[in-house]
């Protein structure tokens, strides 16, 4: 079965500047996360959908990022506008109800200069 | 709030030796899970293991075996031989049952994670 796609893979862009990401799941799988992992450290939830729903966006700073996930499939993760500490890897992680491990893309290595 | 320690930030090895990776964690659910992920240089990261709270036997999978001990918040995770391709970055995470439920029961990959140990496994 396909993994979890992220694309790009890599994102250089100027601080002030507006970026986004896309992810598209496994197929099936309800229930998608967006981490944010900075150089160094452990990844850390951002935002946690179910089907098109926001279950848990406590810790997305809504200021700046914003995210959705129209038709309870792919997933867009938002920046505008960037800032030079938002530079890090954004990992989507996708789950099926019946499971219980969290599949991971490959990420968007996102570089804010 | 929960809280996942790795003590240990790099540990380098020679090839079959065996590594262990520890691991403490916090928590106030009387209910969680535990995780350890691998992460290689491609970046996704990569399921290994997942123990629940109140099954505390320790088991062995292939050259992979864990020691999850409750009364120290432990869980420690050994690589047995190790080979080249082990090298990466190994994650432990924690998902509490409080999380899951108020997630509908989805939320196991609600993961609170470790800063990471970068283990190298030299020829």
């Amino acid at each position: 079965e396909a993994g979890v796609a992220q694309s790009p893979r890599y994102k250089i862009i100027e601080k002030r500047q507006s970026v986004a990401f896309w992810c598209n799941p496994i197929s099936g799988h309800a229930t998608l996360y967006w981490y944010q992992q900075i150089l160094g450290q452990g990844p850390k939830l951002l935002i946690q959908f179910q089907n098109n729903g926001v279950v848990d966006d406590s810790q997305l700073p809504k200021d700046r990022f914003s995210a959705e996930r129209l038709k309870g499939v792919d997933s867009t993760l938002k920046i505008q506008p960037a800032k030079l500490e938002d530079s890090a890897v954004y990992l989507c992680a996708s789950l099926n109800g019946g499971d219980t491990e969290a599949f991971f893309g490959q990420g968007t290595r996102l570089t804010v200069v | 709030a929960q809280k996942v320690t790795q003590a240990q930030t790099e540990i380098s090895v020679v090839e079959k030796e065996d590594v262990t990776l520890d691991c403490v964690y916090e928590t106030r659910d009387t209910t969680y899970y535990l995780f350890w992920y691998k992460q290689p240089p491609s970046g996704e990261l990569v399921f290994l293991i997942r123990r629940n709270s109140f099954d505390e036997q320790n088991e062995i999978s292939g050259r992979y075996s864990w020691n999850f001990q409750k009364s120290t918040s432990s869980f420690n995770f050994t690589i047995t031989a190790s080979q080249v391709v082990d090298s990466a970055v190994y994650f432990c995470a924690l998902s509490e049952a409080s999380a899951v439920r108020a997630s509908g029961g989805t939320s196991y990959g609600k993961l609170t994670f470790g800063q990471g140990t970068i283990l190298t496994v030299h020829p």
